[in-house]
This record gives structure tokens, sequence and C-alpha cells, in this order.
């Protein structure tokens, strides 16, 4: 499985700022994804992102909020737009081999 | 209602136990099954994946899935400390990227005790 490093690990945040959160992935991979996982809940998919087309935003995000960046097959970015403590989460990336998904560390954000 | 279904714990058992963690989704069109461990302030990390129904074992883990009564599970035996961990059941109606979308449960928090 693909080994994938997120930048930073964590960050407290003020309300109204932007954070962009860092994946690099250690091989090509065509699909990577954005996920959130709040307090006590299940992981929720923000969005797909693809090199070279627009990333899919799933239901509730979009992309003013959470714009994505994947300039390569080994890179991407998430950024958490004009935050609010609702935004305090744990952000993860991840990525497919075709069959199932494998992810990063995790980002934890505190939005104060 | 949920497409699916996870009971959270958490779930205290003594080392030696056999533990039985379990899902239940709704939509049939579900073929593709995982479990994720997720230890405290780590990534998922996959564990077992199952394709339709049928048993699959790995060393002291068994996964079991039972698409007619749209029921999953996983089991631990001989369970020690260090299986302390969020277990996450995911399923998926394919592999392509609209297909493949995973669907996470709640999670199960696990506490084996020595």
């Amino acid at each position: 499985s693909a080994v994938i490093s997120q930048k930073p690990s964590r960050d407290i945040c003020q309300r109204g700022t932007s954070l962009t959160i860092q994946c690099q992935v250690d091989s090509q991979v065509t699909m990577m994804f954005w996920y959130r996982q709040q307090p006590g809940q299940s992981l929720t998919l923000i969005a797909t992102a693809n090199q070279g087309s627009e990333a899919t935003y799933e239901s509730g995000f979009v992309i003013d909020k959470f714009p994505i960046s994947r300039p390569n097959l080994t890179f991407s970015t998430l950024t958490v737009s004009n935050m609010s403590p609702e935004d305090s989460s744990i952000y993860l990336c991840s990525v497919s081999d075709g069959k199932t998904q494998y992810f990063g560390p995790g980002t934890r954000l505190l939005v104060l | 209602q949920k497409e699916v279904e996870q009971d959270p714990g958490p779930l205290s058992v003594p080392e030696g136990a056999i533990v039985s963690l379990n899902c239940t989704y709704s939509n049939s069109a579900f073929q593709y099954f995982m479990w994720y461990r997720q230890y405290s302030r780590k990534g998922p990390e996959l564990l077992m994946y199952t394709y339709s129904s049928g048993n699959k074992e790995d060393g002291r883990f068994t996964a079991q899935v039972d698409k007619s009564s749209k029921y999953i599970s996983l089991f631990i035996r001989d369970s020690q400390p260090s299986d302390s961990a969020t277990y996450l059941c995911a399923m998926s109606k394919g592999v392509n990227n609209q297909g493949g979308k995973l669907i996470f449960g709640q999670g199960t928090e696990l506490s084996v005790k020595p």
C-alpha cells in the first residue's frame, strides 16, 4: 500500500482565517480523496480529486469553502476557508489502489 | 436512517476474549466491504477487505459478510491489549471513481484489558 503523509499534523486557528492542508503520496495515484471526521462521527467524504480535472464535491460541501488542488499524481491540497468553530475536525486524505482506499495520518484542526 | 449502522460502544473485554464487531446496512447495492482499525490520533488502517458474501480469515481476524441479511461482522480471536482501537466498517458499490465511494459506520471503540 502507498505511504501517505499530511502537513500539518495539527493546528489551532482563529475563526475567519483559512488553512491549507497538504497530502503527499510516495507513488503515483489516480484518485485521491478528502474526508472529514468530526468528533464521535464517522468519516464523511468531502470531495474526490483527480489529476487534471476539477474536484468532485459531495452534497453539503462546496468549492468556495473547501478548494482543492491536484497539481500532479502524488500531491493534493485541501483548503478550509473562512473557518468557524464548526470546522474543528480531523481532515484525512486517502488514495485508491483501484479496489479500496488507504488513509493518511490526518490533520487535527481546532478553530477558536 | 443511516446507510450504515454500527454500535459505537465502547466495548470492553478481557485479554484473550473473542470480540465480535458488527455493522448493518440498508443499500443492497453494496458489494465491497472493509474493516479499518484506527488508533488514537492516527489515520484509519485497512484490516480486511472482502467482496460479496462469505468469510475471510487473516490471522486472528475473520470478516463475515451476509448480504441476504445486510450484515457484516469482524471477529477478533485471542484479543490483545494492542487491539484496543476504534474499528470502522466501510462499504462501497464498486471500485471505480463513482461507484467506489466508501460509506463508513460510526466506528466501535474497543478496549482490551490485560
